[in-house]
């Protein structure tokens, strides 16, 4: 069974800039795998980030941008602030109608 | 403004069942692409069923055979029937539109969750 990995942690300065990545423990992700990403704080709902690997949701700043790099999707988020400190989940299309979340990335800015 | 509220959450023994509700406003619930996804305690999310606007449903094989997801048009809500429930399946349960207002498939708007606790 194909496993979506993401890094378990992860730590950015302030002003920084920082890449999160989302790829399979078999294959290489593409668009076609639909790569989106969502921010979620504690107790709190996720928040939509992007869709369709690069297409930002409502009021999402555009110091955050998605893209595929190499055989990953990826979420960079460009001059890292406070309240970025989040854990960040990318969900990927694997066919036949099934949706796989990665483990998510545990953002911290310090 | 599109709202999404899940109900119907609590607690039940192993092997009980449960089922959920997400109440729609805003949008027509039987247009859009709709999803579950649940988050256990401490832990990630992780997607749980899809039906498709046009009616097709899928699910996670940690599921598969014992959720059933649905739509009544006629409340407007989302369902999700869970049968045969067991301890891993303990998790606050999200109810979610398709991104691009319910256009893909991947989850866009989010409810609050329902917290669903399977414990004797």
């Amino acid at each position: 069974q194909t496993v979506v990995t993401q890094e378990p942690s992860f730590s950015v300065s302030p002003g920084g800039t920082v890449t999160l990545t989302c790829g399979l423990s078999s294959g290489s992700v593409s668009t076609t795998n639909y790569p989106s990403w969502y921010q979620q704080t504690p107790g709190q709902a996720p928040r939509t980030l992007f869709y369709n690997t690069n297409t930002r949701s409502s009021g999402v700043p555009d110091r955050f941008s998605g893209s595929i790099l190499g055989n990953k999707a990826a979420l960079t988020i460009t001059g890292a602030q406070a309240d970025d400190e989040s854990d960040y989940y990318c969900v990927l299309y694997m066919g036949s109608g099934i949706w796989v979340f990665g483990g998510g990335t545990k953002l911290t800015v310090l | 403004e599109v709202q999404l509220v899940e109900s119907g959450g609590g607690l039940v023994q192993p092997g009980g069942s449960l089922r959920l509700s997400c109440a729609a406003s805003g949008f027509t619930v039987s247009n859009n692409h709709m999803s579950w996804v649940r988050q256990a305690p401490g832990k990630g999310l992780e997607w749980v069923s899809i039906v498709y606007s046009g009616g097709s449903t899928y699910y996670a094989d940690s599921v598969k055979g014992r959720f059933t997801i649905s739509r009544d048009n006629s409340k407007n809500t989302l369902n999700l029937q869970m049968n045969s429930l067991r301890a891993e399946d303990t998790a606050v349960y999200y109810c979610a539109r398709g991104a691009n207002s319910g256009t893909y498939l991947a989850p866009g708007s989010w409810g609050q969750g329902t917290l669903v606790t399977v414990s004797s």
